[in-house]
């Protein structure tokens, strides 16, 4: 499967727990996105990386949230002491910023994040 | 900074009728303009995008028109199928350097009836 892929699928966590997403871009994609998604709402942007560097943040994105990409390949999203409106699907996205391109993104499947 | 607008939030058509979905979006300097279909528990697909320089692109039973004088671009599908159920999503962006940011409508739940 060359999609984007995300894990976990599912997390259900308590208030005030940490909890950390990964995401794998489709291979050569130089651009990763990650995404929020509330029930009823398009995708919310909350941060993108240019290879290993991180090069806007939203401020939908505090303090608590933090991302990375290490090496320009996958990316994680660490959520600390999880609040219940944290709750929602985060979303990532890959592109491949080219010469004539338009930046096409394309997403993965998601993680549903649920605090309880 | 962009605001997207789409409507309706909801549609409800039968099979093999034409569904239309609209969305108008605030900055005049937006230049691309995806569309995504998301089914449920997946996330966004891209199903057809358009870039500022045509007024309307084809693909199959969907279409996109695009007017940037009154800033508002359309999706239309027709003859519609029961799998062609499943919310749609407008998004618009400025390309600029290689960088896009999506700004996404509120999204279109469309049911197909057989």
């Amino acid at each position: 499967d060359t999609g984007v892929s995300q894990n976990p699928r599912h997390k259900i966590t308590k208030r005030g727990q940490n909890v950390t997403f990964r995401c794998d871009p489709i291979s050569e994609h130089n651009r990763l996105y990650w995404y929020r998604q509330t029930l009823g709402q398009g995708p919310e942007f909350l941060t993108y990386f240019q290879n290993e560097a991180q090069l806007e943040k939203s401020r939908l994105l505090s303090d608590r949230f933090s991302a990375e990409r290490p090496k320009g390949s996958f990316s994680t999203l660490e959520i600390q002491r999880t609040e219940q409106g944290d709750s929602a699907m985060y979303l990532c996205a890959s592109s491949l910023v080219a010469p004539s391109s338009y930046n096409e993104q394309f997403f993965g499947p998601g993680t549903r994040l649920t605090v309880l | 900074g962009e605001n997207v607008e789409q409507h309706p939030s909801t549609l409800s058509v039968q099979e093999g009728d034409s569904a239309v979905i609209k969305c108008t979006y605030s900055d005049s300097a937006s230049n691309y303009f995806p569309w995504y279909k998301q089914e449920l528990g997946k996330g966004p697909q891209l199903i057809i995008d358009i870039r500022s320089n045509v007024g309307e692109k084809k693909d199959q039973r969907i279409a996109v028109t695009l007017n940037k004088t009154a800033k508002h671009f359309s999706l239309h599908i027709t003859e519609t199928q029961p799998e062609d159920s499943a919310v749609y999503f407008c998004a618009a962006s400025l390309f600029s350097g290689g960088y896009n940011k999506l700004i996404f409508g509120a999204g279109t739940r469309l049911a197909v009836h057989p």
